[in-house]
């Protein structure tokens, strides 16, 4: 079993959609969790970090539910730009350096 | 400045060759890390160096040789490396304190293809 495990996709959407990605971690000692956003041939960037009680940045909802081992990203009323590769992302490491994990990536395409 | 810089952006090598790939932050970070990612898969963790010493090794083979001769700098030597050695390396740093949150910021990379 995969230590991160995410539906690779494609999503292909219309722009406006709500859209959902989700994703499994088997580890249950993990440290913290994040979305990173990966553009084609780009490096990838932190997206928003995922906390127990939840968060919201714009249209961008990310909830973590520690019993269940899921979390879970919604972005609402899609823009063209969201078209990327989505990576969740487990830190393992309880000490003063990141132990990341990433999940196989979910592509969103967003068309007109 | 929220920059890691890398180079080469590429660089083609004959399995026989020696070179290095370079990586530099000026953000005060004193943990940095080497990734390797394949086409179409996630980066896989290499290499962590906490306040200058390796402190992760993910059971890299030998011909992949890590450096950090300063907090700012972090390099990677390579030598008789194999065709799927072929991938981005992504070099990323972070603050090292006993904080799981902190943010990892990566470089753009470095496209290798062993010949």
């Amino acid at each position: 079993r995969k230590e991160v495990e995410q539906d690779p996709g494609p999503f292909n959407v219309p722009e406006g959609a709500t859209v959902a990605f989700n994703c499994t971690y088997s580890n249950s000692a993990s440290q913290s969790f994040f979305w990173y956003r990966q553009d084609c041939r780009k490096e990838p960037k932190l997206l928003m970090s995922v906390y127990s009680s939840g968060n919201e940045d714009g249209r961008f909802t990310a909830q973590l539910n520690r019993a269940s081992q899921y979390i879970s990203l919604l972005i609402r009323d899609s823009k063209l730009s969201d078209s990327a590769t989505y990576l969740c992302v487990v830190n393992l490491s309880p000490g003063n350096t990141g132990k990341l994990i990433f999940g196989q990536g979910t592509t969103l395409q967003v068309k007109p | 400045d929220t920059e890691v810089t890398q180079t080469p952006k590429h660089l083609v090598m004959g399995m026989t060759n020696k070179k290095s790939l370079k990586c530099e932050q000026h953000m005060g970070h004193r943990a940095m890390y080497w990734y390797k990612q394949k086409a179409k898969k996630p980066p896989e963790l290499m290499f962590v160096y906490s306040y200058e010493k390796l402190s992760i090794n993910e059971s890299v083979p030998s011909r992949f040789s890590p450096e950090c001769p300063n907090s700012s700098l972090l390099n990677l030597h390579l030598h008789a490396l194999q065709p799927e050695d072929s991938a981005l390396y992504l070099c990323a740093s972070s603050q090292a304190s006993a904080n799981p949150w902190n943010e990892q910021f990566f470089g753009p990379g470095t496209r290798l293809t062993v010949l």
